[in-house]
C-alpha cells in the first residue's frame, strides 16, 4: 500500500450541496475500485464500486468516475447530507488486495 | 444477519508480548483479508486467506501470523510487539477471494502497545 501522510485533505461543505471527493491509485493492472466511507469508531463501510470496463456508475445520490488513462478515481455525492460527514477511501483492488488510496474528511455543515 | 465480528475491541499490550485476534466472517463467506489503519492513514493489507489457505500477503514482518479455520474464522497472531504496532486491525470477508469480491468490514480491534 501507498505511504500516506497524518494530515487528511478535507472538504467542507453545506448541507444540500453536490460534493466531489478525488483520488488517485498507482497500480495500472487493478481491475476492480471501491469507494468506502469511515465513521468513527467503525470499520470502513462499502459505497460504491466500479469495474475496469467502466468509466461511469451511478447508485442512490453517488456516482463514481474511473479515468483509466491518469488512474483517477472521484466520488460524487448529490444533495450531501449531515450523516454523509466521514472520512471516504477510495481503493483499487488486484487479485483480492485492496490497496487503499489517501482518506478525505467530509464535514457535512447543516 | 449478523456481519463481521471481531474480538477483542480493545486491546492493551506492552512491547515485546504476543497478541491473538479473531474474526469471523459473514456467513457463507469463504475468505477472510486483514488489514492494519494506523491512526490517520488507509487501511494497509496484512493477508488474505480463502479456504484455510493463504492467497497472499502484504508487507509486514514475520511476527505477523495468520491462519483460518475450517468454519472460515481466523486469528491474526503479531509476536515481539512494537510501540508501531498500535492500530485498529481490521477483518474483511467476501464470497470468494479475487478481485470482484466487495469486501466486508468488522468494527476493528483497537490494539495499543505501551
Amino acid at each position: 500500500g501507498e505511504s500516506v501522510g497524518l494530515h487528511l485533505p478535507t472538504l467542507s461543505v453545506q448541507e444540500g450541496d453536490n460534493s466531489i471527493i478525488n483520488c488517485a491509485y498507482s497500480n495500472s493492472a487493478s481491475d476492480y475500485f471501491i469507494w468506502y466511507k469511515q465513521e468513527s469508531g467503525k470499520g470502513p463501510q462499502f459505497i460504491i464500486d466500479i469495474r475496469s470496463n467502466m468509466d461511469k456508475r451511478q447508485g442512490q445520490r453517488v456516482t463514481v468516475l474511473l479515468n483509466k488513462t491518469v488512474k483517477h478515481l472521484s466520488l460524487q455525492i448529490a444533495a450531501t447530507q449531515p450523516g454523509d460527514s466521514a472520512v471516504y477511501f477510495c481503493a483499487d483492488s488486484f487479485y483480492g488486495k485492496l490497496t487503499f488510496g489517501q482518506g478525505t474528511i467530509l464535514t457535512v455543515h447543516p | 444477519d449478523a456481519g463481521v465480528t471481531q474480538s477483542p475491541t480493545h486491546l492493551i499490550k506492552t512491547r515485546g508480548q504476543h497478541v491473538t485476534l479473531r474474526c469471523s466472517p459473514i456467513s457463507g463467506h469463504k475468505s477472510v483479508s486483514w488489514y492494519q489503519q494506523v491512526l490517520g492513514q488507509g487501511p494497509q493489507f496484512i493477508f488474505q486467506y480463502y479456504e484455510k489457505e493463504e492467497r497472499g500477503r502484504g508487507n509486514f514482518p514475520d511476527r505477523f501470523s495468520a491462519r483460518q479455520f475450517p468454519n472460515y474464522s481466523s486469528e491474526l497472531n503479531v509476536n515481539a510487539l512494537l510501540l508501531g504496532d498500535s492500530a485498529l486491525y481490521l477483518c474483511a470477508s467476501s464470497h470468494t477471494s479475487g478481485s470482484y469480491n466487495e469486501q466486508f468490514f468488522g468494527p476493528g480491534t483497537r490494539l495499543t502497545v505501551l
